[in-house]
């Protein structure tokens, strides 16, 4: 049974346009995250979620909205896209300070 | 400045060669995570240190925690084309259940 997972694995989209990115976890982790990597592999974390409320929002863009339907759901919606979003978006999920991360096989958006 | 500083960036080694990859903090470590990614693929979690002087093995691969430099060494044994990839330290640098931060990752070749 896959931990984490993320749809979709791809999506490419014009410049302008809203796309959504869903991550679900059924590890019965609290706590959600979103990051960015980007074309130099540098992983950042863009957004963290505990218990469906939003705890941590590193300096991105109004255009990126997370949303957490419940605790094992964490999904991610850009409007307006740009040429500079393109990355490849890794959702990942923690249950407890200490242990590891784990992570989702990510989305690589491209916006042309 | 770069929280977690990663070296070397890129590592060409011989197949049957040892090699060591490096992080270390700019802040104190609650905890450092080796992580694993091949080309297109998500974070493949290695191992987790917390202690200093801790030390963990997994097959040929053997992290140590040095606390008081705030670093942590990955080592490689007799390294394989299987161990080809890009390595990402991660750390806690706050206490509690908050997003990790991440080196610039390694870029490992092993070359038959």
């Amino acid at each position: 049974d896959t931990a984490v997972s993320q749809t979709p694995k791809y999506l490419v989209t014009q410049m302008g346009n809203d796309k959504s990115i869903k991550c679900e976890q059924n590890l019965g982790h609290d706590t959600m995250y979103w990051y960015k990597q980007d074309s130099k592999k540098f992983l950042k974390i863009m957004f963290s979620y505990n218990n469906k409320e939003l705890i941590i929002n590193e300096t991105v863009p109004n255009r990126f909205s997370p949303k957490s339907p419940d605790k094992a759901h964490l999904n991610l919606h850009i409007n307006s896209l740009e040429l500079g979003d393109s990355a490849v978006y890794f959702c990942a999920s923690r249950g407890t300070s200490g242990y590891e991360q784990f992570f989702g096989p990510g989305t690589r958006l491209t916006v042309l | 400045s770069q929280e977690l500083e990663q070296s070397p960036q890129s590592l060409i080694v011989q197949e049957g060669k040892n090699l060591t990859i490096n992080c270390t903090s700019s802040k104190t470590l609650y905890g450092l995570y080796w992580y694993k990614q091949k080309y297109g693929e998500g974070l493949i979690f290695l191992m987790m240190l917390q202690k200093g002087g801790e030390e963990k093995s997994h097959e040929k691969i053997t992290a140590k925690l040095d606390e008081k430099k705030q670093q942590s060494s990955l080592h490689i044994t007799a390294s394989q084309p299987s161990h080809a990839g890009i390595y990402l330290c991660g750390a806690d640098i706050r206490p509690g259940n908050t997003p990790l931060v991440f080196g610039k990752g390694t870029r490992l070749s092993v070359i038959a």
